[in-house]
């Protein structure tokens, strides 16, 4: 399953919003009801940390301005009021299907 | 608190081995499948390999298949990569991964350097 990222390289200005778009080439519903698709975020140094989870759950400890959304194939993660320490780049994640299979990853950056 | 702390950061020339292992503690480590994926710079996040609870199942990209092996052991709470035939392209950070239905917990990553 190939997951497709855009953009690929997102400039924000600090306290606006960003939107990434993860695109799967075959659908990720579970026979039991949950979409597995997850977002991750890789901070410079630092172990991948999961943000979201079944699409729109957020993890632990997760601030609220990430929220993520979506159906299907179509997958979006949001940051609203982006921060300074949201730099970073951001993966999803698909594990309905073997072999498990992320995005290219969007690098967010502070204009 | 889970923790996955690793070890067996190295520098290998091509062609040579490596082990990597995965402490795992505060949950029930044999109640979980385990993972590793690794970090390519300029490739991104990549899914290595799986393993069942048992170690009755094991699982591989396509990219190491017949190189890499994975095991655990749960009397030890530690799950191992067993890399050999090493590449530059396996060059990267490897992490451990617990598998709840998708990636939840991480360890710190280990820096795998491959070069002559």
């Amino acid at each position: 399953v190939v997951m497709t990222q855009s953009p690929l390289s997102l400039p924000v200005t600090l306290g606006q919003s960003a939107s990434i778009s993860c695109r799967s080439s075959q659908g990720l519903i579970h026979r039991d009801g949950n979409t597995y698709l997850s977002w991750f975020q890789l901070r410079p140094g630092q172990s991948p940390r999961r943000l979201i989870y079944k699409v729109s759950n957020r993890g632990s400890g997760v601030p609220d301005r990430f929220s993520g959304s979506g159906s299907g194939t179509d997958f979006t993660l949001k940051i609203s009021r982006v921060e300074a320490e949201d730099v970073g780049v951001y993966y999803c994640v698909q594990v309905i299907h073997w072999p498990r299979t992320f995005g290219q990853g969007t690098k967010v950056e502070i204009k | 608190e889970v923790q996955l702390v690793q070890s067996g950061e190295g520098l290998v020339q091509p062609g040579g081995s490596l082990r990597l292992s995965c402490g795992a503690s505060g949950f029930t480590f044999s109640a979980y499948d385990m993972h590793w994926v690794r970090h390519i710079p300029g490739k991104g996040l990549e899914y290595v390999s799986q393993i069942s609870t048992s170690g009755g199942e094991t699982y591989y990209a396509d990219s190491v298949k017949g190189r890499f092996t994975i095991s655990r052991d749960n009397s030890k709470n530690t799950l191992y990569l067993q890399m050999d035939s090493l590449r530059t392209e396996d060059m990267g950070v490897y992490y451990c991964v617990r598998d709840n239905w998708g990636y939840d917990y991480w360890g710190q990553g280990i820096l795998v350097t491959v070069s002559s």
